[in-house]
């Protein structure tokens, strides 16, 4: 069955840099793939759905990939801030499309 | 606000009891799915319905059930209650039965079983 791997140690960034995570998953490949938020004790929030046939998409500071042949999405934030400090879960269909699965998450903390 | 509103926020109950708690979705939204979250653990897909029928169901223990109405809000069903059920509920909702357009996520119902 498909997995999802997203890099469980936290990621400590410089306030200003570019915070790259990684999201990596097993078998097929799915239609889409999508990127979300969570601040401790909330829902996570949607951010950005990047389709199989889209290699980059961008929204405001946000830049997600898609790399097919590598099984690979990377969610980039270019000059970070502490306020991006939270935790970022990729997910994405399974072969029914009714519903996601789920990365663990990627804590990321931007240090001012 | 996101548009879908959970209620209570926080519930504390005792072990063996029986909690329901309700979901309604944004507006327009015809789906809705349950989730679990432990602590520090991901979340877990309990089960979706759409338009008031049930289309997916995840790792939902029998001692939980779900229904969704005709006006269509939801609520979750938690009963024998045991401690390892204390998690955050999350309710989240789509504009179809697919997640192509992503979900939006309630703020979550806390549950402390003691």
């Amino acid at each position: 069955s498909q997995k999802i791997e997203q890099n469980s140690e936290a990621l400590n960034i410089q306030e200003g840099k570019t915070a790259t995570l990684t999201c990596n998953y097993t078998n097929y490949s799915p239609a889409y793939l999508q990127w979300y938020r969570q601040d401790p004790g909330r829902g996570p929030v949607f951010l950005l759905l990047i389709r199989e046939n889209e290699k980059e998409k961008r929204k405001e500071r946000l830049k997600v990939t898609f790399d097919t042949t590598l099984k690979q999405s990377l969610f980039h934030i270019t000059a970070s801030q502490p306020a991006d400090s939270a935790t970022y879960l990729c997910a994405l269909p399974p072969d029914s499309n009714y519903q996601l699965i789920w990365g663990a998450g990627t804590k990321l903390i931007i240090k001012p | 606000d996101s548009g879908v509103t959970q209620t209570p926020k926080h519930l504390i109950t005792a072990t063996g009891q029986r909690v329901t708690l309700r979901c309604s979705p944004r507006s327009g939204d015809l789906s809705v799915y349950w989730y679990q979250q432990s602590l520090d653990q991901g979340l877990q897909f309990l089960i979706q319905y759409y338009n008031g029928e049930e289309r997916a169901k995840g790792n939902i223990l029998e001692r939980f059930s779900a229904q969704q109405f005709p006006d269509l809000h939801s609520e979750l069903n938690l009963s024998s209650l045991e401690l390892g059920d204390s998690a955050l509920y999350f309710c989240a909702s789509s504009v179809e039965g697919s997640a192509n357009y992503g979900y939006t996520f309630g703020s979550g119902t806390r549950l402390t079983v003691v």
